[in-house]
């Protein structure tokens, strides 16, 4: 596609359920990362991927984060018995290399609630 | 470890205005710095890049020069538009962290006519 999509736009869920976030990164990105927005805060990194490398999962909050990603294409954001302090916007990015080389493209975000 | 702090926001101005958003960071390397706009509806674009000491990045109007001996990457404009509106995010990559950004809290322009 044209740029990065997520999906879905927004989620609400109950508390203690699980939750999945797609991403859809710019064809040919090899580098792909998560972040989170939680309401009047910064961006908080969660996850990148770069290629076959192994992931920087250095970022993710607790053992009920995970990430995957298939090749260089989608990646899916899993987060079980969800918590109200999950509640942001989570937001992925693609770009061709790293960031200090290439720009990032930044998809529009899940806006997550966890009731 | 790696930080940014931005001015909160939000900063409110008339068509026209000079705007500053300051930034400073906080880095054990040479990180690259970036300023990201987000505007209303849409997602984060980067809005320009400094990847060494004393370099200037622009873009549409906006500058921001990289000053180690401050660090800081203030982000600045000489006479702001209403359709400059938007969320603004300083952040640092340091390759030494495998590239991932490191994001300020955001400030919010409001400009109006």
């Amino acid at each position: 596609g044209a740029g990065v999509s997520q999906s879905p736009s927004n989620k609400v869920t109950e508390k203690g359920k699980d939750v999945e976030l797609r991403c859809d990164p710019i064809s040919g990105h090899t580098a792909l990362y998560w972040y989170r927005q939680r309401l009047g805060q910064g961006l908080e990194f969660l996850i990148y991927f770069q290629g076959n490398s192994a992931p920087d999962k250095s970022g993710l909050p607790s053992d009920r984060f995970s990430a995957e990603r298939t090749g260089e294409s989608v990646s899916t954001l899993t987060i079980q018995r969800t918590q109200q302090e999950d509640s942001a916007v989570y937001l992925c990015a693609s770009s061709l290399e790293g960031y200090t080389n290439t720009e990032a493209f930044f998809g529009q975000g899940t806006r997550l609630t966890v009731v | 470890g790696d930080s940014v702090t931005q001015m909160e926001g939000p900063v409110t101005l008339s068509e026209e205005a000079f705007l500053t958003i300051n930034c400073t960071y906080t880095a054990t390397g040479y990180p690259s710095l970036f300023w990201y706009v987000q505007y209303p509806g849409e997602g984060l674009q980067l809005l320009l890049k400094a990847t060494k000491a004393d370099d200037k990045g622009s873009n549409k109007g906006f500058e921001a020069t990289y000053r180690k001996e401050t660090t800081s990457f203030h982000l600045e404009k000489g006479s702001v538009q209403v359709s400059d509106s938007a969320v603004y995010f300083c952040a640092l990559s340091d390759r030494r962290q495998t590239d991932k950004l490191i994001f300020g809290t955001g400030t919010r322009l409001q400009v109006f006519p």
